[in-house]
């Protein structure tokens, strides 16, 4: 039962590099969404997806694309990394339901130098 | 657009004592689900419990207990007998009316516990 997959766990980049964090969920949810953890800053989002072939905004975009493949990923690209892009990522999803919780995947540890 | 507040960023509790962690949100909406999680330092994140606005009554999950004043906006999270392994950072969670709209949370709290 592996639920939501995030793929790598670390990543180290330089400034000006690109790379993609990839996601993919096995629980058929419609929703899915990115967030980062800063310290002090609790979890911030990204982008979210209310179902496949839409994307929106959340609250700190800026420096982030994302991609809803299908169904089940749920990619988020760095065009080109900055050291304030260093953060932990969480990708989660859920049904959409407003009661229903998120499921989160294991994070992604970015350092960027 | 909606904010969650946790205005404690550390807590500290002795084994077996009971400790609560403080939340207040604002919203215009009157139907809308609140959450707490919890993450481990394994960094995974754990529903811990959920209340829903229209529910009078506060949720309860064995230990864990919300005191949800609506009028006020405060969700607050009582945990009793407390234990080693509730050592975490926990989050508040808002979510509005549309299931398809994301979850909000707060800084979060981190909670030491002392044997």
């Amino acid at each position: 039962n592996a639920g939501v997959t995030q793929t790598p766990k670390f990543q180290v980049l330089k400034t000006g590099q690109s790379m993609t964090l990839q996601c993919a969920q096995d629980m058929n949810h419609n929703s899915m969404y990115w967030y980062r953890q800063d310290p002090g800053m609790g979890l911030r989002l990204i982008y979210y997806s209310a179902s496949e072939g839409t994307t929106d905004k959340g609250e700190v975009p800026n420096g982030y694309n994302v991609s809803r493949l299908n169904k089940r990923e749920f990619s988020l690209r760095l065009e080109s990394a900055a050291p304030s892009q260093t953060s932990v990522y969480f990708c989660a999803s859920s049904e959409a339901l407003r009661r229903a919780e998120a499921f989160f995947g294991q994070g992604t540890r970015l350092t960027v130098v | 657009a909606q904010t969650v507040t946790q205005s404690q960023p550390e807590m500290s509790v002795q084994e077996a004592e009971t400790v609560t962690l403080s939340c207040t949100y604002d919203t215009s909406e009157s139907d809308y689900y609140l959450f707490w999680y919890k993450q481990p330092p394994s960094r995974q994140m754990i529903l811990v419990i959920r209340q829903e606005a229209y529910k009078q009554q506060n949720a309860t999950e064995n230990r864990f207990s919300v005191n949800f004043q609506k009028a006020a906006k405060s969700f607050s999270l009582k945990i009793s007998d407390s234990q080693l392994g509730d050592a975490a950072m926990y989050f508040c969670a808002y979510r509005g009316p549309s299931g398809n709209t994301p979850l909000v949370f707060g800084k979060g709290t981190r909670l030491s516990v002392i044997a």
